[in-house]
């Protein structure tokens, strides 16, 4: 069966720079989440969509925006890149039509900031 | 104090061993319950989903939530190398279908041959 696709996989960026990653939900499914998970850290929600309407938000800092597009797919933009924002991105996609349906996760992106 | 409290082990057990996974929360608001599975530099896979208390069983898995002391656990039967990962515990209290999670911080499980 089709996952969440996330891309890049693996990503290295200088500090202040700019990222951007990807991801694709399974297929019919609307809402999509972002997550943060540092080294050694449980996964921290920042921000989901649903039908490319943001839904809820949570710790994600300012320098951080996201968005889904038509197709159901999202990205995260991370501008001025610090050091601590260096951790697993995790993106997640569900079915809002049956509420309490579960969130399955992509692989996640590998975010180093040097 | 974190919402979500667990136990960030490691746990080891010898293969073929019951194991016995806790979460306890603060959140009575809390209604939808998950166990993933992550392996080191992976995305977390669901495992187990239960809704509000009681008992579910998935093969050599089981999960329970008891509502009422605020606890859930996760049991895996005849345990296995190959289950060797981190088991996070996660919830939500949605009802709208916007699934905010909240997660443990995972126990770390070691399953030796």
């Amino acid at each position: 069966a089709a996952g969440v696709i996330q891309s890049p996989r693996h990503l290295i960026k200088e500090k202040r720079e700019t990222a951007t990653l990807k991801c694709y939900p399974i297929p019919r499914h609307d809402t999509v989440y972002w997550y943060q998970q540092g080294p050694g850290q449980d996964p921290q929600f920042l921000i989901s969509f649903y039908e490319k309407m943001q839904s809820d938000k949570g710790s994600i800092p300012d320098r951080f925006s996201a968005q889904q597009f038509s197709d159901y797919h999202s990205e995260l933009n991370m501008s001025s890149l610090e050091l601590g924002d260096s951790a697993l991105y995790f993106c997640a996609s569900s079915l809002r039509q049956f509420s309490g349906n579960t969130i399955y996760f992509g692989e996640g992106s590998w975010l180093t900031v040097v | 104090q974190k919402e979500v409290e667990q136990d960030p082990g490691p746990l080891s057990v010898p293969e073929g061993a019951i194991v016995s996974l806790n979460c306890t929360y603060s959140n009575s608001a809390f209604q939808y319950f998950m166990w993933y599975r992550q392996y080191s530099r992976k995305g977390p896979e669901l495992l187990m989903y239960t809704y509000s208390s009681g008992n579910k069983e998935d093969g050599r898995f089981t999960a329970q939530v008891d509502k009422s002391s605020k606890y859930i656990s996760l049991f895996i039967r005849d345990s296995q190398p190959s289950d060797s990962a981190t088991y996070l515990c996660a919830m939500s209290a949605s009802s709208t279908g916007f699934q905010k999670l909240v997660f443990g911080t995972g126990t770390r499980l070691l399953v030796s041959p």
